[in-house]
């Protein structure tokens, strides 16, 4: 079966310092990957996909990157944290399939401070 | 434009009654549509999802939802609240970019259900 994991659980993070969250996928190859953002009050949203390695989205412009360097890994980044950063990041897959839905993982809670 | 509209931002109710959360969804083809739940500091588990097979959907603890068509809608009902309900519910639908083959979900805002003992 897929597992999906993000590390770490939890970050309290200086504004100003570098970010990088990490998500790996487990039981399947060639994954679509995806990173969300809650903000409070804000619903799900959309910040990158990447339908293979090397291939990265961007949905919203920011201050926040992604990098896909293997087929199962998506990592997320940021050179400078801001305030508005802050938020619960989750990072999921979806084999591609119409029909298909998109699991998810179990998210990183970031605070910048 | 929107996709899914979710009808109230918090839903209350009593332990044992009706849960209704509402979802609306605005597509030009037949829809794929879902229902997660998210527990407090939990990544999205999905409830059911309706990829135009029957109509009626049956879904993980107890919840069902009913596409309609006519009213491009997909509400979620449970016929007895219990407490470990309380979470939020996010509906949302997969859509595709123009020229685009990888859909994406678009999600409503959510549905924060409280259930009272």
């Amino acid at each position: 079966s897929q597992t999906i994991h993000q590390w770490p659980a939890t970050l309290v993070q200086p504004v100003g310092s570098p970010l990088s969250l990490e998500c790996t996928v487990e039981g399947t190859s060639n994954p679509n990957l995806y990173w969300y953002r809650q903000a409070a009050g804000r619903g799900l949203q959309l910040l990158f996909y990447s339908v293979g390695i090397g291939q990265i989205s961007s949905e919203v412009p920011q201050n926040l990157s992604a990098s896909r360097p293997q087929d199962r890994q998506f990592i997320l980044s940021s050179k400078k944290l801001l305030l508005s950063d802050s938020g619960f990041y989750l990072c999921a897959w979806f084999r591609g399939t119409s029909g298909d839905e998109q699991y998810f993982g179990p998210g990183t809670r970031l605070t910048v401070t | 434009a929107q996709s899914v509209t979710q009808l109230g931002s918090h839903v209350s109710v009593s332990e044992g009654a009706l849960v209704l959360l509402r979802c609306n969804y605005s597509s030009s083809v037949p829809p794929y549509l879902f229902w997660y739940v998210q527990y407090p500091n939990q990544g999205l588990q999905l409830l059911l999802k309706y990829t135009s097979a029957a109509t009626l959907v049956k879904g993980i603890n107890g919840f069902e939802a009913e596409f309609k068509k006519s009213e491009t809608s997909f509400h979620l009902t449970k016929p007895s609240a219990h407490m470990s309900d309380a979470a939020e519910y996010f509906c949302a639908v997969r859509r595709y970019a123009r020229g685009s083959t990888l859909g994406r979900l678009y999600f409503g805002r959510g549905t924060q259900l409280t259930v009272w003992p």
